[in-house]
Formats: structure tokens, sequence, C-alpha cells
């Protein structure tokens, strides 16, 4: 059955440094997204992505976040100048059709800022 | 600010019964909605999903929508402790992002 993956699982980062946390949809899935759970909290949006470009942003996504689809399977999300608060569970989604199609999660990358 | 509602529980059925999960939603222009499970440490995983009113059923799932009311809810019969999990409301609006709610943690007791 056709799966999201995400590497790597478990990241840990000094406060400051740049991460780079890797997807990759479902073949056939036009939408990808990225969504944060902090520890004991809601997961919560972070950008959706259709056509090469950002379709929308939340409040959490600010100028040190950015991503990418580098090639025809990849999407990276970024973070230039990590910070204590961006430790969490970092989650690719994709769907296939339309937006308001079912989207599949990848496993996390757990991102640990110290 | 569009809201997804659930009650954290944790919400405890013994073996066999029926577990019924609840959500409320506060933006009327949303289009679909989705339950998740998420075991502890683990991603959401789709269960369910519907986009109109009524009731939908996928095995032991039963999923019931009520647009005038805002509310979703769902049906689990012959609940196992294999069901024991976070389960999550989630909504979309016309940009497709998902809203969730907290989760309602489920516990089924042998």
């Amino acid at each position: 059955e056709p799966e999201v993956t995400q590497t790597p699982s478990h990241q840990v980062t000094q406060m400051g440094q740049e991460v780079i946390l890797r997807c990759v949809p479902i073949s056939n899935h036009l939408y990808f997204y990225w969504y944060r759970q902090i520890l004991g909290q809601k997961v919560e949006f972070l950008v959706s992505f259709y056509n090469n470009e950002i379709s929308e942003k939340s409040e959490i996504f600010d100028d040190q976040f950015s991503v990418e689809r580098p090639d025809g399977s990849n999407f990276t999300l970024k973070i230039r100048s990590t910070k204590l608060e961006d430790s969490a569970m970092y989650f690719c989604a994709s769907s296939e059709l339309d937006s308001n199609t079912e989207a599949f999660f990848g496993q996390g990358t757990r991102l640990t800022v110290v | 600010q569009k809201e997804v509602e659930q009650n954290s529980g944790p919400l405890s059925v013994p073996e066999g019964a029926i577990a019924s999960l609840n959500c409320t939603y506060s933006d009327r222009v949303s289009q679909s909605f989705f339950w998740y499970r998420q075991y502890s440490g683990k991603s959401p995983e789709l269960i369910m999903s519907i986009y109109s009113n009524g009731d939908k059923e996928d095995g032991r799932f039963t999923a019931q929508l009520n647009k005038a009311s805002q509310y979703v809810s769902l049906l689990i019969r012959d609940s196992q402790p294999s069901d024991s999990a976070t389960y999550l409301c989630a909504v979309t609006s016309n940009t497709g992002k998902l809203i969730f709610g907290q989760g309602t943690t489920l516990q089924v007791k042998p």
C-alpha cells in the first residue's frame, strides 16, 4: 500500500542550527502539507503546497520556515535557525485530488532542539 | 478563530462495548470531516471520512455528521483493547487545510 515516508525519524539539533526534514509523498498525490505536534498538544497546520507553490501557510510558518519540492518525489521543510520551541513532531501529509480529499500522514520526524 | 472541540477524556469502555466519540466545529463552511486514530508517539492514521449529512459505516466504525448542529461523531462497535488510542477529529474548510481537535483518549478495558 502506498505510503508517505519521512526522514529522519528523529533529529537532534543545537539551537540556531538549520534543519531540513524530508518527505516523499504518495506518488500520484498533488497536494502536500506539513503539520506539527508539540508534545501533549494538538496537531497544527503549518503549510500547504500545490503546483510547486505555497497555497496556504499558518502564523507559525514565519520567515524561518521554507518548503521546497526539489525534484519529482521529495518535499522538504527547512527551518533556518532553530529555537527551543521548534521541538515537536513534524508530520508530512499528502492528498490525491482536490484539497478536500483524504490526507495521509507520514510517520513523522521528532525534532529535538537543545 | 475556527475551532474543533473534543472532550479529551479519557473515555473508558469495556471490551465488546460501543464507544461513542463526539466532536463539534465552529466554521459553518467546513466541507469535509475526518476521524484519525493516533497511538502514542505515532502519526495520525485516517480511519473515516464523511462529507454529507447522515451516517457512514465502515466495518466496526460509523461516522455521523449533522451540519446543522455542526456535530460529528464516531461510533466504534465491539470495541477491542487494540482500539485504545487517541481519536482526532479534523475538518477542512474551502482552503483544504485540516483543523484538528485536541483528541479524545479511548481506553478499552479487557
